[in-house]
């Protein structure tokens, strides 16, 4: 079936650099992308989302960037900290539903 | 944001017992509410979605029967473990949605142990 996956499953950032987390969707249909941080034995977190109509959105110290053409996500962390360390899921929507599929996840581990 | 919570954080029961787990929207109401489990070092897997009054909607594979989900109010959702057994050890989190609103709100999980 459809799915959405991420490359790489462990990043690794010293503090005070970018952080670059990665996401590919199978879903053609999909239109709607959120980004979820999720600490350690916690429920996920809103960071921010994209629809399909867009290729960029910034947030605070955020930044996702979607490629439709080849299906890509992307969530941009400026001047990583050591609070950012977590696993950061891709998730997307297709329109008419509210069901959200989740990717495999990323764990990002950040270096003092 | 809205707020999203869910009771109890941390439960502990025998196998074969059943255990309920209560997920709230505090200041929204939630038309729809769904409920996923987490294995360790694994993505969210949706369980269920169900709206206001009206039967959840299982995944494939989820067992209705043994995963009992009761949506009775625009507030809160619950959700029955029946005959636990040690194998339905995970993270149970729920997450909320207003009327024809896309984001979902999580809330922090319940961890389930059957011992």
């Amino acid at each position: 079936g459809e799915s959405v996956g991420l490359h790489l499953p462990t990043l690794s950032v010293q503090e005070g650099d970018n952080s670059i987390i990665n996401c590919a969707y199978s879903n053609s249909a999909s239109d709607y992308f959120i980004w979820y941080k999720q600490e350690s034995g916690k429920g996920p977190q809103f960071i921010i989302d994209i629809r399909s109509n867009m290729d960029k959105r910034q947030g605070q110290r955020v930044t996702v960037l979607l490629n439709k053409t080849v299906k890509h996500l992307s969530l941009q962390i400026a001047a990583t900290q050591p609070g950012d360390s977590a696993v950061y899921f891709c998730a997307e929507n297709s329109g008419g539903y509210q069901k959200v599929t989740f990717g495999t996840g990323t764990k990002l581990q950040v270096i003092p | 944001g809205a707020v999203v919570s869910q009771h109890p954080s941390r439960v502990i029961c025998k196998s074969g017992t059943s255990v309920k787990i209560e997920c709230r929207s505090l200041d929204f109401q939630a038309t729809t509410m769904f409920w996923y489990r987490q294995f360790p070092k694994q993505s969210l897997m949706l369980m269920a979605t169900s709206n206001e009054g009206s039967k959840a909607t299982y995944e494939q594979g989820v067992e209705k029967d043994k995963f009992l989900i009761n949506h009775a109010s625009l507030t809160l959702s619950t959700l029955t473990v029946t005959s636990a057994h040690p194998e339905d050890s995970s993270f149970y989190i729920c997450s909320a949605s207003g009327q024809g609103a896309r984001e979902q709100y999580f809330g922090p999980g319940t961890r389930l142990t059957v011992t």
